[in-house]
């Protein structure tokens, strides 16, 4: 399967606890977005990696989210001192870097604060 | 930044009828306008996407339709069958932001046997 893969596909978690998601985007695709989804939501969009470089954060994003791409390849999204609100699906998504392409989605991880 | 609604959020239909599903947008700079499929629990899929110099698209069942001076978009689904059923989601992207795509809230579509 040569899609978006993401690891792990569920988390379960204690508040306060940090987590670390992982993506593995297409390997030509040189952009790639991190997402939230929660219940009856579209997607938010959270971050954007294009190779390496984080050139795009959303306000969403506190400093208790941070992500890289260390070479250009896979992402990974840590979350810090985690909270309840942070329950929800975590989708990543990649994309050639031709504009007018459409963003390829993992299956996502799904978070759970207990 | 941008802004997109789509309705309705919950849509039933019988099998063998039409389904539309509209949204609208708020940045005119936005360029590109996918469409995704959700199923449950799994990731959300390309059904078709339209560019803002094209006004409308087909590809079997499915045609999506764009009125840039409106700012909306539309999906259109015939001849609707049970599989259908699912979440979809609206897009509109401004490619000249990184391809950033700003999403609907979704449309659960159930077809009904």
């Amino acid at each position: 399967d040569t899609g978006v893969s993401q690891d792990p596909r569920h988390k379960i978690t204690k508040r306060g606890q940090n987590v670390t998601f992982r993506c593995d985007p297409i390997s030509e695709h040189n952009r790639l977005y991190w997402y939230r989804q929660t219940l009856g939501q579209g997607p938010e969009f959270l971050t954007y990696f294009q190779n390496e470089a984080q050139l795009e954060k959303s306000r969403l994003l506190s400093d208790r989210f941070s992500a890289e791409r260390p070479k250009g390849s896979f992402s990974t999204l840590e979350i810090q001192r985690t909270e309840q609100g942070d329950s929800a699906m975590y989708l990543c998504a990649s994309s050639p870097l031709l504009d007018g392409q459409p963003q390829h989605f993992g299956d996502g991880t799904r978070l759970s604060i207990l | 930044g941008e802004n997109v609604e789509q309705h309705p959020s919950t849509l039933s239909v019988q099998e063998g009828d039409s389904a539309v599903i509209k949204c609208t947008y708020s940045d005119s700079a936005s360029n590109y306008f996918p469409w995704y499929k959700q199923e449950l629990g799994k990731r959300p899929q390309l059904i078709i996407d339209i560019r803002s110099n094209v006004g409308e698209k087909k590809d079997q069942r499915i045609a999506v339709t764009l009125n840039k001076t409106a700012k909306h978009f539309s999906l259109h689904i015939t001849e609707t069958q049970p599989e259908d059923s699912a979440v979809y989601f609206c897009a509109a992207t401004l490619n000249t932001n990184a391809g950033k795509s700003t999403f609907g809230d979704g449309t659960t579509l159930t077809v009904k046997p």
